[in-house]
């Protein structure tokens, strides 16, 4: 069974300031993963996705991800934190259905 | 603005009433899926459909019916639902079903059962 785990419930940071949000991932065979994010009485908005080669991956909003097989994490990053960047991350990992960590709560201060 | 529409925005309705959800996108997706999401929580996936039959039920109570009645609309039709079955429920689409496939989510339907 696959599982994903987000392990801070909420994560502040400043203005301008670079953001790491965490996730790592229980997955049989080659994992699919992937960061939503959620702004409030929004739905789900797809930000990147890990499939297969660049450990980097490049998403929307300026945000990447960090791919490490053997720390088996995807941690999400941002060299440069906007006020606008505040909302509920999601990430998820995607064997025949897709299975969410339990999100986080990014809150930038300006 | 979402590509994945979901009518109405709110709903209130009573444990003995008879609704629907609606969902429509036009994005060509041949994968279509409902999700519940309890605030501040995950979704949960309920029902998916690949190319308009249904190919995965989450065990999900009969109160709860799903139908696509082609590749762009999926309904949930709801019946003698429970308090607890108060909700945020999204729509997703994405061009198949499979693993590496980005969902495209609604904004939901937010559900209020009295």
């Amino acid at each position: 069974a696959q599982s994903v785990a987000q392990p801070e419930d909420q994560v502040n940071v400043a203005e301008g300031n670079p953001l790491t949000v965490k996730c790592t991932y229980s997955v049989s065979g080659n994992p699919y993963l992937f960061w939503y994010v959620q702004y409030p009485n929004r739905g789900l908005q797809f930000l990147l996705k890990y499939i297969t080669g660049d450990n980097l991956v490049k998403g929307s909003y300026g945000f990447e991800a960090e791919f490490n097989k053997s720390q088996t994490s995807f941690h999400l990053k941002k060299p440069s934190a906007l006020v606008s960047d505040s909302a509920l991350y999601f990430c998820a990992a995607d064997g025949n259905k897709l299975v969410f960590g339990a999100g986080t709560i990014l809150r930038v201060k300006s | 603005d979402t590509e994945v529409t979901q009518t109405p925005k709110h709903l209130v309705m009573g444990m003995t009433n008879k609704k629907s959800l609606k969902c429509e996108q036009h994005m060509g997706h041949r994968a279509m899926y409902w999700y519940k999401q309890k605030a501040k929580k995950p979704p949960e996936l309920m029902f998916v459909y690949s190319y308009e039959k249904l190919s995965i039920n989450e065990s999900v109570p009969s109160r709860f019916s799903p139908e696509c009645p082609n590749s762009s609309l999926l309904n949930l039709h709801l019946h003698a639902l429970q308090p607890e079955d108060s909700a945020l429920y999204l729509c997703a689409s994405s061009p198949r079903a499979g693993p590496n496939q980005p969902q495209h989510f609604g904004d939901g339907t937010r559900l209020s059962i009295l």
